[in-house]
């Protein structure tokens, strides 16, 4: 099946630290999603992206669409504690829903 | 305020034994999903489904049967536990086509250890 790979694996940052994690995959999607889950937690979404060189931000967080439409980025400005968490990365095939491919996630880590 | 709501949290299970998962959302989603996490991988596709009465493989369905009876239900099943099967299980739902279009909805997870 379709694969994604995320990058770094896992990361330990300081406080007030920028970060930078991405993913990027051989197929074609339609819609890149970004997720985080906390330990003990489901999945939640933080962005969403449906267009190619699209630009999105939620807070703190900016991501893009790769103009490829195989590769999504997500960036975090100013790391605070309770960014700590895995980040998945996921793609969507198709505009009717069943075919999600999620990456392995990043773990980050931030010391105070 | 529940969203997706998954039962058991956590169940230990001996080798052979069955269980059901139950998933339940209250968001009138129309696909709903089951997936299994395992350290160091993605999110796995064990089943789907896009409507109630209808169900799908996904990328590892072996060992595990689901049902969705009811719209907002959708249930898995092991008939007979494995090791392997040891996991943490996360249901999701979707509205295709709609605002939220593409985004999954997740349940807290449910652990299951099988001895």
């Amino acid at each position: 099946g379709q694969q994604l790979n995320q990058s770094p694996q896992s990361m330990f940052i300081q406080e007030g630290e920028d970060v930078s994690m991405n993913c990027t995959s051989s197929s074609i999607f339609n819609t890149w999603l970004w997720y985080k889950q906390d330990p003990g937690e489901g999945p939640v979404l933080l962005i969403a992206l449906y267009k190619a060189g699209e630009l999105t931000s939620n807070g703190r967080l900016t991501a893009q669409f790769g103009i490829t439409r195989k590769d999504s980025f997500l960036n975090i400005s100013a790391s605070i504690p309770s960014d700590v968490g895995i980040y998945f990365c996921a793609g969507q095939l198709d505009n009717y829903g069943q075919n999600f491919v999620f990456g392995p996630g990043t773990r980050l880590s931030v010391l105070p | 305020n529940a969203g997706v709501t998954q039962t058991p949290k956590f169940r230990v299970l001996k080798t052979g034994q069955s269980m059901t998962l139950l998933c339940a959302q209250d968001m009138n989603h129309e696909y709903m999903y089951w997936y299994r996490q395992d350290p160091g991988m993605g999110l796995r596709l064990i089943h789907y489904s896009v409507g109630e009465g209808t169900t799908a493989k996904g990328e590892v369905p072996d060992g595990y049967n689901v049902s969705r009876l009811k719209k907002q239900n959708f249930l898995l099943g092991l008939e007979s536990a494995a090791p392997s099967q040891t996991s943490v299980y996360f249901c999701a739902s979707l509205n295709p086509g709609g605002a939220t279009s593409g985004e999954l909805f997740f349940g807290e997870g449910s652990r299951l250890t099988v001895l």
